[in-house]
């Protein structure tokens, strides 16, 4: 089993270019979460999935967008890429249950230049 | 408004000595709480948890203490070991409702084991 999988690992991009961070599980989990962290910080949320067709809204959702048309793939949109967005970001599953750990991907370290 | 705390940025320990990271919450609905492990380069990796039911929890050398009076929790570790070097992060969840597992998490403390 993979886990959890993030592609790219690295990325560069100019200010105003658009990209979509993949991430794929195959431990069959229902909610997905993606959470950036930025130097010297803690994960804040950016938006979470909790099953295919459902989305909302995290902690820090501006600037991003997402779509969950399979239980496996949770894909994250940058739209008009901007410097605040440079971050590591990290795709994360868990299992439907009232006490939930999350399963992290090994991240995506975006540079926005 | 930062509901988890890790108020110390970093932690230097001898080998098998102990190592003990804290963590603060503001949050009063938060009831369950986790505590992970990210090495250089990875995801962080989920080490061991605990539900406000509980005041302890322990799982090899890792023990995990919940004061819910305070609102601290704290995690163990005996002996400490080189491998234990790493970024410990304390993150917390309300169990229940629509929470759906989401996690807030504290800043991060850097571990540092030395032979």
């Amino acid at each position: 089993n993979a886990g959890v999988t993030q592609t790219p690992k690295f990325r560069i991009l100019k200010i105003g270019q658009s990209m979509t961070l993949q991430c794929t599980q195959d431990m069959n989990h229902n909610y997905m979460y993606w959470y950036r962290q930025d130097p010297g910080m803690g994960l804040k949320l950016i938006y979470y999935s909790v099953g295919a067709g459902i989305t909302d809204k995290g902690e820090v959702p501006n600037g991003y967008n997402v779509s969950r048309s399979t239980t496996e793939d949770f894909p994250l949109r940058l739209e008009l890429a901007a410097p605040s967005q440079t971050s590591v970001y990290f795709c994360a599953t868990g299992w439907t249950g009232r006490y939930t750990e999350a399963f992290f991907g090994q991240g995506t370290r975006l540079t926005v230049v | 408004d930062q509901q988890v705390k890790q108020n110390s940025p970093s932690l230097s320990v001898q080998e098998g000595r102990i190592s003990i990271l804290n963590c603060d919450y503001t949050n009063s609905m938060f009831d369950y709480f986790l505590w992970y492990k990210k090495y250089p380069a990875e995801g962080p990796t989920f080490l061991i948890s605990i539900s406000s039911i509980k005041d302890k929890n322990e799982d090899g050398r890792f023990t995990v203490f919940l004061n819910k009076s305070a609102k601290h929790l704290s995690l163990h570790i005996v002996p400490s070991q080189p491998g234990d070097s790493a970024v410990y992060f304390c993150a917390a969840s309300s169990a229940g409702g629509t929470s759906y597992g989401k996690l807030t998490f504290g800043q991060g403390t850097i571990l540092t084991v030395h032979p």
